[in-house]
């Protein structure tokens, strides 16, 4: 069945650091959509990237989606305590919208 | 905050009993899923309603089984509770059309323990 594996499992930097956390899956998404969820929170929606090759800048966060629509990744510049959480991507499989398949994220920490 | 409430907020249960969990989707989403998150993993999912009907189920047994109504909330009920059930359930909606995934906002979450 459709995979989606993130890279890496846990991320510690130091506060003004850059981070950046990498999506892939074993089939083609229709779409990827990002997700971050704070310790002790539910997952909060950030943001969808649905064509090939897309790039989608908010403020200090760049998300990226591959050619092949199989891997995306997402990057935080200078990193400040208030990025802490976990960081999920997840898709429909192009041939199945309607199952939206999420990565076991990327955990980050941030020290000041 | 999304508009996403889900019910009750935590629960305990014993093996072998059944629960059920609410969920009220964000005015003018027509879309829910639900979800079940283990601790440390990523939320899996169980199955997704769309105007009411089952619209896609993930690999949960049967006894995991839902309903959306017409004012699209839902509910997820789970039979013969197992100690592997104990997580956090999920619901998200989203405002869809059939054929097209959308951005999912999802409600606090029930937190349930099988003992």
């Amino acid at each position: 069945g459709q995979q989606v594996m993130q890279i890496p499992q846990y991320q510690h930097v130091q506060e003004g650091e850059d981070f950046t956390t990498y999506c892939n899956s074993s089939t083609t998404l229709s779409n990827i959509q990002w997700y971050k969820q704070r310790p002790g929170g539910h997952p909060v929606f950030l943001i969808q990237l649905v064509k090939s090759g897309e790039v989608k800048k908010q403020k200090r966060l760049t998300f990226q989606f591959g050619e092949a629509k199989k891997n995306s990744s997402l990057h935080i510049t200078a990193t400040q305590t208030t990025d802490v959480g976990t960081y999920f991507c997840a898709g429909p499989k192009k041939t199945s919208y309607d199952k939206v398949i999420f990565g076991p994220g990327t955990s980050l920490s941030v020290i000041p | 905050e999304t508009g996403v409430t889900q019910s009750p907020t935590h629960l305990i249960k014993t093996r072998g009993q059944q629960v059920t969990l609410r969920c009220s989707s964000q005015s003018g989403h027509n879309t829910v899923s639900w979800y079940q998150q283990a601790l440390g993993q990523g939320p899996q999912f169980i199955f997704q309603y769309y105007r009411e009907e089952e619209n896609g189920r993930g690999n949960f047994p049967p006894r995991f089984s839902g309903l959306q109504f017409p004012n699209y909330s839902s509910e997820l009920n789970v039979n013969a509770l197992e100690l592997d059930d104990s997580a956090l359930y999920l619901c998200a909606s989203s405002a869809g059309t059939s054929g097209r995934t959308y951005e999912q906002y999802f409600g606090p979450g029930t937190r349930l323990t099988v003992t």
